[in-house]
């Protein structure tokens, strides 16, 4: 049981270049979600998807786009690349919103 | 807006000590409170979770403890070992997302 993955685990990008992360859940979860954790910050929630084929927007939205075409996989875009997306990146999915979140091992992103 | 703080930022223990963790926010109106751990490099753990209707839950070494109406939950880890060396955070649910304290980063040193 793989829980929730998350690939790749580290990435490099240049400014204006665009990427996927992929977040997978063998879990059967309908719940998953995107953050972003920063120094010194809590994790913020990018997006967030409450089943498949439905998305919506978190506390930091701007700049990412995700999609929930399958029910185990989250995707989220960056269609152009900015430093200040540089972040460490973590996926999360869960049976409800009130329910315990089960977090993948995170994607640091670098935007040079 | 939801604000969670945890103060302090970093703590450095002995082994043996008890931990206490403060998790403090804003907006009392929550459905539950969970404490999560975090190792380098490495996703959340969840460790406990409160729902706003209780005022404890326990597992093992750890208790935490929730006060809605002053805003307030507490994490005591008793007998600290060096394995307890993690950033640990609190989350509060005020409606259909979490709000997150930026952790406490704990030493226990052998």
């Amino acid at each position: 049981n793989a829980g929730v993955t998350q690939t790749p685990k580290f990435r490099v990008l240049k400014t204006g270049q665009s990427m996927t992360l992929l977040c997978a859940q063998d879990m059967n979860h309908e719940y998953m979600y995107w953050y972003r954790q920063d120094p010194g910050m809590g994790l913020r929630l990018i997006h967030y998807s409450v089943g498949e084929g439905t998305t919506a927007k978190g506390e930091v939205p701007d700049g990412y786009n995700v999609s929930r075409l399958k029910k185990q996989n989250f995707l989220l875009g960056l269609e152009s690349a900015a430093p200040s997306q540089t972040s460490v990146y973590f996926c999360a999915s869960s049976t409800g919103l009130g329910n315990t979140q089960y977090f993948g091992p995170g994607t640091r992103l670098t935007v040079l | 807006k939801q604000e969670v703080t945890q103060i302090p930022a970093a703590l450095s223990v002995p082994e043996g000590e008890n931990l206490v963790l403060n998790c403090s926010f804003t907006d009392s109106a929550i459905y539950n409170l969970q404490w999560f751990r975090q190792d380098p490099g490495k996703g959340l753990t969840s460790l406990l979770l409160i729902q706003s209707s209780q005022r404890e839950q326990t597992s093992g070494r750890l208790n935490a403890s929730l006060d809605k109406s002053s805003g307030r939950s507490t994490l005591y880890i008793a007998a600290s070992q060096p394995g307890d060396s993690a950033t640990y955070l609190c989350a509060v649910r005020p409606k259909d997302k979490l709000s997150f304290g930026a952790g406490t980063t704990v030493t226990v040193r052998a």
